[in-house]
């Protein structure tokens, strides 16, 4: 198992522009989670699913939209890029949603806005 | 302040303890974990505690949590330079979506 990948590693984007941070997990989790990071701060919230088809607002949203066609896929997009959009983002999966299940997390995305 | 606060750096030298610190404010809290992220890499579950404990051990590994005081501690016995990452503190309620997370503490082990 892969586990959670992500892609890009890197990017760079002009303010205003747009872009998608994929995320696939090969675990077959229903749960899927998007956090940020910011320097010195924990990860916070964007936005989860709980299946496909289903998809509900974390603790960040605003600036962000997310989709979930497939239990695999988890994709994040970044509408009109701000520099306050500057962060790690990282996708996460879990087996379960009440319980002690942990979260599996991918490698990040680390975006820069400029 | 944030929910979990946590120190950003901790430096030991190999073989000695390690103790990481951290403080959450909900009292609600049902879980408590530590997560550990390397260069390059997502974050790893090390380990958790239900609230209803105040100690689990693991090999190396012991958490004590304070949950009157709100304090979980992660201790690494006989520190390793391979030990040497991030160290993310995190709790939650029942339900996977209001996990909140420490800024991570940065322990570096020297030789």
């Amino acid at each position: 198992n892969a586990g959670v990948t992500q892609t890009p590693k890197f990017r760079i984007l002009k303010i205003g522009q747009s872009m998608t941070l994929q995320c696939t997990q090969d675990m077959n989790h229903n749960y899927m989670y998007w956090y940020r990071q910011d320097p010195g701060m924990g990860l916070k919230l964007i936005y989860y699913s709980v299946g496909a088809g289903i998809t509900d607002k974390g603790e960040v949203p605003n600036g962000y939209n997310v989709s979930r066609s497939t239990t695999e896929d988890f994709p994040l997009r970044l509408e009109l890029a701000a520099p306050s959009q500057t962060s790690v983002y990282f996708c996460a999966s879990s087996p379960g949603l009440a319980g002690p299940y942990e979260q599996y997390f991918g490698p990040g995305t680390r975006l820069t806005v400029t | 302040g944030e929910d979990v606060e946590q120190s950003l750096f901790l430096s030991v030298r190999e073989g000695d303890s390690s103790v990481i610190n951290c403080t959450y404010t909900d009292s609600s809290s049902t879980y408590l974990y530590w997560y550990k992220q390397e260069p390059g890499a997502g974050l790893q579950l090390l380990t958790y505690i239900f609230s209803n404990m105040d100690m689990k051990q693991d090999q190396r590994l012991t958490v004590l949590l304070n949950k009157k005081d709100k304090h979980l501690s992660l201790r690494i016995a006989d520190t390793q330079t391979g030990d040497s990452a991030i160290y993310f503190c995190a709790a939650r309620g029942y339900n996977n979506n209001d996990m909140r997370f420490g800024a991570g503490t940065r322990l570096t082990v020297k030789p």
